[in-house]
């Protein structure tokens, strides 16, 4: 069974531009999370995606968006880059919140925005 | 809101030996899961163990277990022989329990233990 995959592995960015990384969970999985990785700040719940509906949301700037498409994948938007938004992102998905709650986490994607 | 902390930023084990990682969490919630995640140099996060709060009986799998104390709000991670691929950042995390929130799907890290298990 393939895990979660995140793509790109690796992204460079400029200030001011906007990105969108990409997140595919494992095969029918249909809960999908998002966190920010920064050595200052640790894990940061960014927003979790079910069933193509955002059920839950972190503290973040509206800068930050999600969605999720019919076949699970989920997409994340970064816009107006800052230099702090430099972070490892993880993607984690799951089955459901009920019976499962184990979350598999993909293997992230290193943005750096210069 | 809950927290989680990690108080043991970086730790040391010799191989084959017995390493216990701490962690405390604040939280007002009676039923929620404790985590504890692996993260290595790859940067894979891997579940290592999970407790569910109303259980009392501590968790274990294989060479990791833990001590689950629900009044003192701590939750630790017990490694029995350590090996060189255990070496890595470890992550403690809460979650309500899905049943009796609507904020599900969120886990609150603390801020990790980075350990090095020697040879």
């Amino acid at each position: 069974k393939a895990g979660v995959t995140q793509t790109p592995r690796y992204l460079i960015k400029t200030r001011g531009q906007q990105v969108t990384l990409s997140c595919s969970p494992i095969s029918g999985h249909r809960s999908v999370s998002w966190y920010q990785q920064t050595p200052g700040q640790g894990l940061q719940f960014l927003f979790e995606y079910f069933s193509e509906t955002q059920r839950n949301k972190g503290n973040f700037p509206g800068r930050f968006s999600g969605r999720q498409f019919s076949n699970s994948r989920s997409e994340m938007n970064v816009s107006t880059l800052e230099l702090g938004d430099s972070a490892l992102y993880l993607c984690a998905s799951s089955w459901d919140r009920g019976l499962n709650t184990e979350a598999f986490f993909g293997q992230g994607t290193r943005l750096t925005v210069v | 809101a809950q927290t989680v902390t990690q108080s043991q930023p970086e730790m040391s084990v010799q191989e084959a030996e017995t390493v216990t990682l701490s962690c405390t969490y604040d939280t007002s919630e009676n039923n929620y899961y404790l985590f504890w995640y692996k993260q290595p140099p790859s940067r894979q996060m891997i579940l290592v163990i999970r407790q569910e709060a109303y259980k009392q009986q501590n968790a274990t799998e294989n060479r990791f277990s833990v001590n689950f104390q629900k009044a003192a709000k701590s939750f630790s991670l017990k490694i029995s022989d350590s090996q060189l691929g255990d070496t890595a950042m470890y992550f403690c995390a809460f979650m309500k329990h899905w049943a009796y929130s609507s904020n599900t799907g969120k886990l609150i890290f603390g801020q990790g233990t980075t350990l090095q298990v020697k040879p």
